[in-house]
C-alpha cells in the first residue's frame, strides 16, 4: 500500500520560502507523476504542480513564477519550494501521486497524503 | 481558461435518499474527470475517474456519467458515511483544475 507524507514548517513568515517534503512508502516515485495541491481553511482545492521522476516538472500558471518542485529518488521523495509567502498562501497542503492510463492520459490522484497546514504569519 | 463548476454547491439530504451532482466544464474535456470525496479534516479520497470508472474498493452506489461538458456523479441511496464534499477534477487540459465542491449534509 503506497503511503505519502508530508513534512514541513507549520509557520512561515511573509516574504519567506514554504519549504515541504512529501516522503513516500510502499512504492517507489519511480515511473510516476506525483502532484502537489492545496486547501486554504475552509474553501477549495487548488492544483500546484506536478514533478516526474525524471525531474520534468509543470506548474500553476498563478504559481510557476514561486514555485520549484524537486525529488530525490534515492531518499523516494520529492519536495516543494513556493517563495515569497503572503497570508493568502495560508493552506493545508497534500502530495499525491497521478495515476494514467496506458495511453498516458492522466486519469486522477489516487494515493494521497493526510495534508500539512502550513500558516504564513509574522 | 478553462472553468469547472459544480452544482449545487451544498445540498441538504437524509440516509437514502439519492444524490446527483453536477460538474460543467467551460470546454469540452471529453470524458476525462475525476470525482473526489473529502471528509472534513482528511485528504481527498478518489472515487471516480474517466468520467464513470470506479476507483477500487469504492462501493457500487456511487456512479459517474456524461461526457464533453457535463458530468454527474450520482450516489443511489446515501449512506451515514456519504456525507462529505464532493470536488470534480478535469485531467486532460493544462492545468489539471478542480471544480468548487459540493457539500452533501443533513
Amino acid at each position: 500500500q503506497v503511503q505519502l507524507q508530508e513534512s514541513g514548517p507549520g509557520l512561515v513568515k511573509p516574504s519567506e520560502t514554504l519549504s515541504l517534503t512529501c516522503s513516500v512508502s510502499g512504492g517507489s516515485i519511480h515511473g510516476y507523476y506525483w502532484s502537489w495541491i492545496r486547501q486554504p481553511p475552509g474553501k477549495g482545492l487548488e492544483w500546484i504542480g506536478n514533478f516526474y521522476y525524471t525531474g520534468s516538472t509543470n506548474f500553476s500558471p498563478s504559481l510557476q513564477s514561486r514555485i520549484a518542485i524537486t525529488g530525490d529518488t534515492s531518499k523516494n521523495q520529492f519536495s516543494l519550494r513556493l517563495r515569497s509567502v503572503t497570508a493568502a498562501d495560508t493552506a493545508v497542503y497534500y502530495c499525491a501521486r497521478l495515476t494514467r492510463g496506458n495511453n498516458g492520459y492522466s486519469l486522477g490522484l489516487d494515493y494521497w497524503g493526510q495534508g500539512s497546514l502550513v500558516t504564513v504569519s509574522s | 481558461d478553462l472553468q469547472m463548476t459544480q452544482s449545487p454547491s451544498s445540498v441538504s439530504a437524509s440516509v437514502g435518499d439519492r444524490v446527483i451532482i453536477t460538474c460543467r466544464a467551460s470546454q469540452s474535456i471529453s470524458n476525462w474527470l475525476a470525482w473526489y470525496q473529502q471528509k472534513p479534516g482528511k485528504a481527498p479520497k478518489l472515487l471516480i475517474y474517466a468520467a464513470s470508472t470506479l476507483q477500487s474498493g469504492v462501493p457500487s452506489r456511487f456512479s459517474g456519467s456524461g461526457s464533453g461538458t457535463d458530468f454527474t456523479l450520482t450516489i443511489s441511496s446515501l449512506q451515514p458515511e456519504d456525507f462529505a464534499t464532493y470536488y470534480c477534477q478535469q485531467t486532460t487540459i493544462f492545468p489539471p483544475i478542480f471544480g468548487g465542491g459540493s457539500k452533501v449534509e443533513i
